[in-house]
């Protein structure tokens, strides 16, 4: 079947401007990841959907982002008025439930705020 | 201190040469991920594991929660697992843990024919 997927592949954006990624996790899994991995940056946690509600948010570097999940499936992760520091590789990852279940990436989103 | 630590960073190999990756983490896991991303690529999930042994192919990841350390080794190394390897732990024990992976920095590994 088909794997995660995320749009856009690629955006650039400038400095100020507000950007949605999107991701479509495998169907049937409940949970979903997002991450970011700046360049030559290890990867962080960003939120954690269970479901539709996010349980844990703290990996959100600021109150600029924010992110919602549909229907148990899709989910947006916005920044608003981007900033230099930003651009990164934003990585979702999906998996059959929160606990002891194996996570599928996305390819990403590759986000430059000029 | 990371609560991930991976050696070495880079790594370069001949073709054919047995390769380990080594992991140690700081918090308590319900489960360590080795994850591979090639360049520009995406990011595949090679192991999943809390305890023991596990292979697939050319590929073994063995993990010592008393220790706190997992190796990741492969065998018979070819130019095309040349990438990155990131160790991920999910911190948390039992049914409490919903899977917030904790990363390492990667190590960079080069084989060359």
């Amino acid at each position: 079947g088909a794997g995660v997927s995320q749009s856009p592949s690629n955006k650039v954006t400038e400095k100020g401007k507000d950007v949605e990624l999107r991701c479509d996790p495998i169907s049937g899994h409940t949970a979903l990841y997002w991450y970011r991995q700046s360049l030559g940056q290890g990867l962080e946690f960003l939120i954690y959907f269970q479901g539709n509600s996010a349980p844990d948010k703290s990996g959100l570097p600021s109150d600029r982002f924010s992110a919602e999940r549909t229907g148990g499936s899709v989910s947006t992760l916005t920044i608003q008025r981007t900033q230099q520091e930003d651009s990164a590789v934003y990585l979702c990852a999906s998996s059959l439930s929160g606990n002891q279940a194996t996570q599928y990436f996305g390819p990403g989103t590759r986000l430059l705020v000029l | 201190k990371n609560e991930v630590e991976q050696s070495p960073q880079n790594l370069t190999a001949q073709e054919g040469e047995f390769i380990t990756i080594n992991c140690s983490y700081s918090v308590g896991i319900s489960a360590l991920h080795w994850l591979q991303q090639h360049p520009g690529g995406g990011i595949v999930s090679l192991f999943m594991l809390s305890s023991g042994k596990k292979k697939h192919g050319r590929l073994i990841a063995t993990i010592n929660i008393q220790e706190k350390h997992s190796s990741l080794h492969i065998t018979a190394s070819h130019p095309r697992d040349s990438a990155v390897y990131i160790c991920a732990v999910r911190s948390g024990a039992g049914g409490t843990s919903y899977g917030k992976l904790t990363f390492g920095q990667g190590t960079i590994l080069t084989v060359h024919p």
